[in-house]
């Protein structure tokens, strides 16, 4: 496909992991990018993988990429209610560098 | 602490009437980067200065322009503001194509 996916919402519990899962579109991409977006606030970047690595795990987030499926997936452990936001997927893409973004996925995390 | 900077946080202004949203960065980055977020979808660029050099994106509407006088500060101007251009407009800046430190963003009303 041409557009960077990513289902649109995801409900957990409180200490539960979250996984939200992304297909992006260009084999090439060299960083892919997980952002968190607050309500009415910018886009804070929460970890990025490099497109010869396999797995990142920073605290309580682990980035997976399949490169040969063009999948990502960040997984959130001991999901707290300050994680419920809007989270982003993003690649790098074109020889400008240009980031493309998914739609996001909400997470809301009940208590 | 280096940062992005954007002013104001929210605009309002009327339809037709020009508008000029401001970002600053004191992280002496090479490139800034304009994109308009609607509400529930993905961030959208609409053109990047690499130092001086201004990239327009193919679909960017002429309403938009950008100037950039000196490293630290990036405008986005609205000549014509339409009630469709009532947006989040988030200002990023990158070292050098890689990743991107957003703005908070400005929220633009258009009456």
């Amino acid at each position: 496909g041409e557009d960077v996916e990513q289902s649109l919402f995801l409900s957990v519990r409180e200490g539960d992991s979250s996984v939200i899962n992304c297909t992006y579109t260009d084999s090439s991409s060299t960083y892919l990018y997980w952002y968190k977006q607050e309500p009415g606030a910018g886009l804070q970047l929460l970890t990025y993988i490099f497109s010869n690595m396999d797995m990142k795990q920073d605290q309580r987030l682990t980035v997976l990429l399949n490169k040969k499926d063009k999948h990502l997936s960040l997984r959130i452990a001991d999901t707290q209610t300050g994680d419920s936001a809007i989270y982003f997927c993003a690649e790098i893409k074109g020889s400008q560098g240009n980031l493309i973004f998914g739609k996001g996925t909400k997470l809301s995390v009940k208590p | 602490d280096a940062m992005v900077i954007q002013n104001p946080r929210y605009q309002v202004t009327q339809f037709g009437k020009p508008v000029t949203l401001s970002c600053s960065q004191t992280l002496n980055h090479n490139v800034m980067y304009w994109y308009q977020q609607k509400s529930s979808q993905a961030p959208k660029l609409l053109f990047h200065y690499y130092d001086k050099d201004f990239n327009n994106e193919a679909d960017t509407p002429d309403n938009f322009q950008s100037r950039r006088p000196n490293t630290s500060f990036c405008f986005l101007d609205i000549r014509s503001p339409g009630l469709g251009d009532a947006a989040m407009y988030l200002c990023a800046t990158s070292r050098d194509r890689d990743e991107q430190f957003f703005g908070p963003g400005t929220r633009l009303t258009v009456l």
